[in-house]
């Protein structure tokens, strides 16, 4: 089964807003990657955050983790249209070589 | 960031058939990895192709099904063998990019099996 669990499923914001999407995990990771996909196609490789690290930033994006709740958030801040997609948590679990499991993913609407 | 590209960038098949998705990249890398994701769904892990050894496949998948190779250090084709309705997806390939633990994906396949 999936290890990762992402809420909310689906979310609709106004431009200018923030947008938060949480995911949670079941094992130990390596680390934890976010990801975007527009409509269905190829994944946009967004930060990856170690498993002994807390928060890491790259532009509108903050994604914290907190290993004691395996859990991770991914914050976008001024939210545009542009950002309309699906993003996924995916973990590198610890002691598999390569293998990313993924969430189920939010679908970030943006209105204009 | 690796780049990568797949071929067909997508198709529509007849049960029964089979077809075959390349991926390349413009690096060498050890490890190539190929997902599926089915409509709606999020990614699952098909096998890990490394050059040199046989394809290691998840719990699910079979390497009869899903063939794959591994030739040189920059090329991986994945095969959909026998198809059915049911194997209508995006098939993708991955690679490990420069900074250490971070995958890069190919903009996948879209394969529609009528």
């Amino acid at each position: 089964s999936q290890q990762g669990e992402e809420d909310p499923q689906a979310l609709s914001i106004q431009e200018g807003e923030n947008a938060t999407m949480n995911c949670s995990y079941k094992t130990s990771i390596n680390n934890l990657q976010w990801y975007r996909q527009n409509s269905g196609r190829g994944l946009v490789h967004l930060i990856l955050i170690r498993s002994n690290e807390r928060e890491k930033h790259s532009g509108r994006l903050r994604v914290t983790l907190d290993t004691s709740k395996k859990s991770s958030s991914l914050l976008i801040t001024a939210s545009r249209a542009a950002d309309t997609a699906s993003y996924f948590c995916a973990t590198d679990v610890w002691g598999n070589t390569g293998k990313l499991i993924f969430g189920q993913g939010t679908t970030l609407q943006v209105k204009p | 960031s690796a780049v990568i590209s797949q071929k067909p960038s997508r198709d529509i098949c007849q049960r029964g058939t089979s077809l075959t998705i390349q991926c390349q990249v413009d690096s060498q890398v050890t490890m190539m990895f190929w997902y599926r994701q089915q409509p709606g769904q999020s990614l699952t892990l098909i096998a890990t192709a490394n050059q040199g050894s046989e394809a290691t496949y998840e719990s699910g998948f079979v390497i009869d099904k899903f063939p794959i190779s591994r030739p040189n250090l920059t090329f991986s084709t994945l095969t959909v063998s026998n198809m059915s309705p049911e194997d209508s997806s995006i098939y993708l390939c991955s690679v490990y990019g420069q900074v250490r633990g971070e995958q890069y994906f190919g903009p996948g396949t879209r394969l529609t099996v009528t």
